[in-house]
């Protein structure tokens, strides 16, 4: 079956811009996580969806980042005035439930100039 | 605050070699999960190991958990160059949410 999806695979904009990732998580997977990683570095926890619910959010780094999955499936993460330091891969993951084997997107590298 | 490490940061073997990696966490956990990164990109789940787990094994893939020390290793028998990739490791607790190490970066030299 299909996995877990992220689109655009690459982004790049300048700073002060508002940018949007899309992921489209495995289907009846109702745990969902957004990761940020840096070059070197292992992922870096966000925020965790189990249906359409933030359960966990304190891994936004501040108000800037929002992330929303209004239907429990497609979850979409907004970063407004980006900044040069918000540039990494910004991985998606999605599991049956919390705490089981996650399941990756191949993530969506973002670059703010 | 950073739970898992692993050890060593990075590791270079000749094919047919084992390789171990190790982590080492602070704080409980239920179970503790290790990956793999091909070029920085997705990760692939390898295994997960059970905090009342000792040893799990899987293909070539062993995996030891010693809650007492808080520390878990990964050992890879018979490396292939396919193997060359990141490692890391995740521990979970319940209410809590993954968190991941650093990683070690092994290369299996043809």
């Amino acid at each position: 079956g299909a996995g877990v999806s992220q689109t655009p695979s690459n982004k790049v904009t300048e700073k002060g811009k508002y940018v949007e990732l899309r992921c489209d998580p495995i289907s009846g997977h109702t745990a969902l996580y957004w990761y940020r990683q840096s070059l070197g570095q292992g992922p870096e926890f966000l925020i965790y969806f189990q249906g359409t619910g933030a359960a966990d959010d304190s891994g936004l780094p501040n108000d800037r980042f929002f992330a929303v999955r209004p239907e429990g499936s497609v979850s979409t993460l907004k970063i407004q005035r980006t900044e040069r330091g918000d540039s990494a891969v910004y991985l998606c993951a999605s599991s049956l439930v919390q705490g089981n084997e996650q399941f990756f997107g191949p993530g969506t590298r973002l670059t703010v100039l | 605050s950073q739970q898992g490490e692993e050890d060593p940061q990075a590791l270079s073997i000749q094919e047919g070699e084992n390789a171990t990696m190790n982590c080492s966490y602070k704080t409980s956990i239920n179970n503790l999960q290790w990956y793999r990164q091909n070029s920085g990109r997705g990760l692939v789940h390898l295994i997960l190991i059970r905090s009342n787990e000792r040893e799990k094994h899987s293909g070539r893939l062993r995996v030891t958990l010693d809650t007492s020390k808080k520390s878990s290793s990964l050992l890879i028998t018979a490396s292939r160059a396919a193997d060359t990739a990141s490692y890391f490791c995740a521990t979970y607790n319940y209410g809590q949410n993954f968190v991941f190490g650093p990683g070690t970066r092994l290369s299996v030299l043809p």
